[in-house]
Formats: C-alpha cells, sequence, structure tokens
C-alpha cells in the first residue's frame, strides 16, 4: 500500500516561531487533508489540499502532487497550536476511498 | 449545526466480549468512515460505508465489522475483543467519498 511518511517527527518550538512540516507520499493520490489532534484526541481538519496552496491564518499549506509532498507552515507559533499534526492521503475513485494517515508530526509549543 | 458525534465516549470491556460502538454523521453527509487509533499513533483505516454498502475495507480481520442505517448513521461491531484492540476509535463523516473529512471526538476502548 502508499506510504506516507512526515518530517520531522518531533518538534519543540518557542513560542512566536514558525515552522514547516513535511509529508511525503509514495504514489500518486486523489485528496491530501492536514489535521490537528489536540491532547484529547479530537481531531481537527486544518486543510483540504489536493495540490496548490491555501492559507488560513497563521497556517499555509502547499501541495505538490507531481512531486508527491506537501508542506503545512505554522508562523507565529502559539501555545494552543501544541499537538500532533497528520497528514492523510485518499486513493480511489467514486464510492471507493481509502484514507492513509501519515506518521505525524508531534509539536510542543512552549511559552 | 451538529458534527459528527460518536458514542459511548468511554468503555471498558473484558477480553472474549463485543463491543458496539456507534456514530452518527455531520447533517448533509452520507459516508462514514472507521479508524483505530493506538496510542502514540496513527488512525488506521478500518472501512467505509456508502449508500449502506461497505466500499473500502483497510487491514483489519473478520472480528471487525459494520453498518450503515437508511439515515446515514453508522455501527462498528468488534467480536472476541483482545487486548490489542485497546484504542480510540474514531468515525468521520463526509459529503460524497473525496470530499472533506470531519471526525468525531471517538469513543475509547479499554480492554481488560
Amino acid at each position: 500500500g502508499i506510504q506516507v511518511e512526515q518530517s520531522p517527527p518531533d518538534l519543540i518550538l518557542q513560542e512566536g516561531a514558525n515552522s514547516t512540516l513535511r509529508c511525503n507520499f509514495s504514489d500518486s493520490v486523489n485528496n491530501l487533508q492536514w489535521f490537528h489532534q489536540n491532547p484529547w484526541g479530537q481531531l481537527i481538519n486544518l486543510f483540504y489540499i489536493p495540490s496548490g496552496t491555501k492559507q488560513n491564518g497563521r497556517l499555509s499549506a502547499t501541495t505538490v502532487a507531481t512531486e508527491r509532498y506537501s508542506l503545512l507552515y505554522i508562523s507565529s507559533s502559539q501555545t494552543t497550536d501544541s499537538g500532533v499534526y497528520f497528514c492523510a492521503v485518499e486513493r480511489g475513485s467514486g464510492g471507493y476511498q481509502k484514507v492513509t494517515f501519515g506518521t505525524g508530526t508531534k509539536l510542543q509549543v512552549i511559552p | 449545526d451538529a458534527g459528527v458525534t460518536q458514542s459511548p465516549t468511554h468503555l471498558i470491556k473484558t477480553r472474549g466480549q463485543q463491543v458496539t460502538l456507534r456514530c452518527s454523521p455531520k447533517s448533509g453527509h452520507d459516508t462514514v468512515s472507521w479508524y483505530q487509533q493506538a496510542l502514540g499513533q496513527g488512525p488506521q483505516f478500518i472501512f467505509q460505508y456508502y449508500e449502506e454498502e461497505e466500499r473500502q475495507r483497510g487491514n483489519f480481520p473478520d472480528r471487525f465489522s459494520g453498518h450503515q442505517f437508511p439515515n446515514y448513521s453508522s455501527e462498528l461491531n468488534v467480536n472476541a475483543l483482545l487486548l490489542g484492540d485497546s484504542a480510540l476509535y474514531l468515525c468521520a463523516s463526509s459529503g460524497i467519498p473525496g470530499n472533506t473529512i470531519y471526525f468525531g471526538e471517538g469513543s475509547w476502548l479499554t480492554v481488560v
């Protein structure tokens, strides 16, 4: 099956710093999404981004589907950004989609 | 607008027992997927339901089964529970397969 690797696996930032998280995938995909999982387990959708660039406040994401990677940028980090960030790729067609999550990046933002 | 809701939130079962977890999708969504997330790991895809049929399945044994009802809600059943089934079980819904996925808060299952 498809392999989805994220880097770095762990990241510690000082509040206010910027960071870039990377997601590499081994095969072509239909869709890619970024999620933030808070300490209570809730997965929050950040971006639905099969290709191109999107921005939402301090967060932005870029997916280069032809080169099989996606980047998540976090600017001016805050302690509330702490948690685990996952990318998830989707393959299939019509009503037959299979989602594979990446290995995750655990982010800790310290005051 | 209610999001994805799951029940129960937490439960403890004994090895060998059976468990049923429930999920109501976000309003307007008709596709439901289930995931298992062990501690320290990423979510693993169990299966996806669309139009009341299992459309895709991950690498999970037949002990894991599911159902989707006409109102699009779904159940996940796990038979003959093993200690290794202890995990957070997440339900997700989307409007159509391939669209943005929204997750519920999950059901924490502990098998003792």
